[in-house]
């Protein structure tokens, strides 16, 4: 059991640009879920899949995020033509049971 | 009705003493009330996990006091010690296991 990771872990970009995240769940997690977070915020909830399905997204979750987990297993996040307000850390978490277990994050800047 | 408050926003505890963070919620379709520990940099790690079942979960030195009645828990350090300076959440969701409800958070600062 590895833990959750995510890849880039920091990513600077210029704004219009797209960019894309990944996450590895801990194997055999069939729950996968990503949030954002602000400075001095609490992770606000993006999306999340049980195995291949996306099951809830959020308003959040404007027409230039898209999310997949193409075989159950690994996700990935695009954020298309990306903004300034899309500067955050974006937290994957992945579960079996109800309780999530969350990854290093990856920091986004959007100049 | 999907909000957690969080309080205090910081708190600020001498090596020793006992730090406590509150936390209310509204929906009373929550049965699971998780406290994860950050670090900058770093994603949440979950500290301790209580479902309403119970009064008290005591893990080492957190404890978790639930008050069913009253739609809160609190968060308990003993003996707070300066490696336990970290910002800590509060959050909630339905056991079936969807998206988790994050309060607003708590940095606190142990001094040694």
């Amino acid at each position: 059991d590895t833990g959750v990771s995510q890849n880039p872990r920091h990513k600077i970009t210029k704004r219009g640009q797209n960019v894309t995240f990944r996450c590895d769940p801990i194997s055999e997690h069939n729950r996968l879920y990503w949030y954002r977070q602000t400075l001095g915020q609490g992770p606000e909830f993006l999306t999340y899949f049980q195995n291949e399905a996306q099951l809830e997204k959020s308003r959040l979750l404007s027409d230039r995020f898209s999310a997949e987990r193409p075989k159950g297993s690994f996700s990935t996040l695009e954020i298309q033509r990306t903004e300034q307000g899309d500067s955050a850390m974006y937290l994957c978490a992945s579960s079996s049971t109800g309780t999530q277990y969350f990854g290093p994050g990856t920091r986004l800047l959007v100049l | 009705q999907q909000q957690v408050k969080q309080s205090p926003q910081s708190l600020i505890v001498q090596k020793g003493g006992i730090s406590i963070i509150n936390c209310a919620y509204e929906n009373t379709a929550f049965d699971y009330f998780p406290w994860y520990q950050q670090f900058p940099g770093k994603g949440p790690a979950l500290l301790i996990a209580i479902r309403p079942d119970v009064s008290e979960k005591k893990e080492g030195r957190f404890t978790i006091s639930f008050n069913k009645s009253a739609k809160q828990f609190s968060l308990h350090i003993m003996d707070s010690q300066p490696g336990d300076s970290a910002t800590y959440f509060c959050a909630a969701n339905d056991y079936q296991g969807g998206k988790l409800i994050f309060g607003q958070g708590t940095e606190l600062s142990v001094k040694p």
